[in-house]
């Protein structure tokens, strides 16, 4: 069965620091990864998205991705975070056809002044 | 306990039977949602209820409504099913600043 571990509660950074949260899931292929943001009292809004082909992957908002096979991992980054970049990140993995999403349990980020 | 759980987990049924996917949560949050994972696997919010009162609908067919008969329960009813209607549908919940949780999928096929 898929699963997806963010290990990461919460992180806090600084405004204008950089920012990575953790993501590594389980699959036995090569799996379908996603990055989503859920912004204060709303919804789910889709960062970025691995389906195969570079690992490094770009997203909206800034933010970059890396699929490292190995480490079964796809970590989040970006370079510099702003104040709006306070949000809730979910990681989730799909198989490459037909099986639902899984999620992780998500990262809480908050931005310090 | 499960926080978010939804029923059922695999629905197969025919074009225009009716059907309903049922989800119930445990975590006292005030708003639930519904969200669409289509052939791509992106999600798409379709409704989201707070505390029993519908506060997003995004643009889905009319055959589709959800029902929340309290705040711990929001059911998805959907009338004359179509082939486009197969999909995995989750449910998810979240209080006031908290972050979602969802349930672990429905998966629709209509055939």
């Amino acid at each position: 069965a898929q699963s997806v571990t963010q290990p990461d509660i919460h992180i806090t950074v600084s405004e204008g620091a950089s920012l990575e949260l953790r993501c590594n899931y389980s699959y036995g292929a090569t799996p379908y990864l996603f990055w989503y943001v859920q912004s204060p009292g709303q919804g789910l809004q889709l960062l970025l998205k691995y389906f195969s082909g570079d690992t490094l992957v770009q997203g909206i908002k800034g933010f970059e991705a890396e699929f490292k096979r190995s480490q079964s991992s796809f970590n989040l980054r970006k370079p510099s975070v702003h104040w709006s970049d306070a949000a809730e990140y979910f990681c989730a993995v799909g198989a490459a056809a037909g099986n639902k999403l899984t999620f992780g349990g998500g990262t809480r980020v908050l931005v310090k002044p | 306990d499960t926080a978010v759980s939804q029923t059922p987990k695999y629905l197969v049924t025919q074009m225009g039977n009716d059907k309903s996917i049922k989800c119930e949560q445990n975590l006292g949050h005030d708003t639930m949602y519904w969200y669409k994972q289509d052939s791509k696997k992106f999600l798409k919010i379709m409704f989201s209820y707070n505390n029993k009162e519908l506060i997003i609908n995004e643009t889905v067919p009319n055959r589709f409504s959800p029902k929340s008969p309290d705040k711990a329960h929001l059911n998805l009813h959907i009338n004359s099913l179509e082939l486009g209607d197969s999909a995995v549908y989750f449910c998810a919940s979240g209080g006031s600043g908290e972050k979602l949780f969802f349930g672990s999928g429905t998966q629709l096929s209509v055939l």
